[in-house]
């Protein structure tokens, strides 16, 4: 069963608008929760991670929210520029094996011009 | 620091050939993580080191996947005999460890398999 569960699955904004990406998890031995950002072709680029001891976190125009409580947590990206038109990925750390990485199915995000 | 690298960038290879693919990690980066994504879904986690010891493997991979990290420098994946099925983007990731759990990525190998 998927570990992380991402939604939407795609999204379309308009230049300087706020997308919101969301992820669920169920596993409360989760410790470690980064997002990636990805071009085709490329490999994923880390763009921010939070720990389960913080609500929020921000880094530039990219801000995760988390709510422990609920086992979700967000990516907000801020003034959305075209170039921010990827797909994005969240993923979760740990559990029974704590170095294993399992990842969220993706949103493709197209920001228009 | 140059990030982690991948060679190559593309293979295609008939059914039943063998292919390997090789990672280097950044320096000093002593967790190696193999991952396999296929189009429209995000990674899948396959293998990951240790330095030169390998800790986890993941039911996706079967016996036809080995690989290997010797000296905990870079590491290589094995496909033997390969299948359709296989045809993925192999991604690896390093981490420095230590409870530094950042993943840094390479460009990753595009597996096409006739």
């Amino acid at each position: 069963q998927q570990q992380v569960k991402q939604s939407p699955q795609s999204l379309i904004v308009q230049k300087g608008g706020i997308p919101i990406i969301n992820c669920a998890y169920e596993n409360t031995a989760f410790d470690y929760f980064p997002w990636y950002q990805q071009f085709p072709g490329k490999g994923p680029a880390l763009l921010i991670a939070i720990r389960p001891d913080v609500s929020e976190k921000k880094e530039g125009r990219f801000t995760i929210s988390f709510n422990k409580s609920a086992k979700q947590f967000s990516l907000h990206i801020m003034d959305s520029q075209p170039g921010d038109s990827a797909t994005y990925f969240c993923a979760a750390r740990g559990g029974l094996n704590f170095n294993k990485f399992y990842f969220g199915s993706g949103t493709k995000l197209n920001v228009k011009p | 620091d140059t990030g982690v690298s991948q060679d190559p960038r593309h293979k295609i290879t008939k059914r039943g050939q063998n292919v390997t693919f090789r990672c280097d990690p950044i320096s000093e980066h002593n967790r190696l993580y193999w991952y396999r994504q296929t189009l429209g879904q995000g990674p899948e986690f396959l293998t990951y080191f240790q330095n030169e010891a390998q800790l986890e493997k993941s039911r996706l991979l079967s016996d036809r996947f080995s690989a290997e990290r010797p000296k905990g420098s870079f590491s290589t994946l094995e496909i033997q005999r390969t299948e359709q099925g296989d045809s993925a983007m192999y991604l690896c990731a390093s981490s420095l460890g230590s409870g530094r759990y950042e993943q840094y990525f390479g460009p990753g190998t595009r597996l096409t398999v006739t």
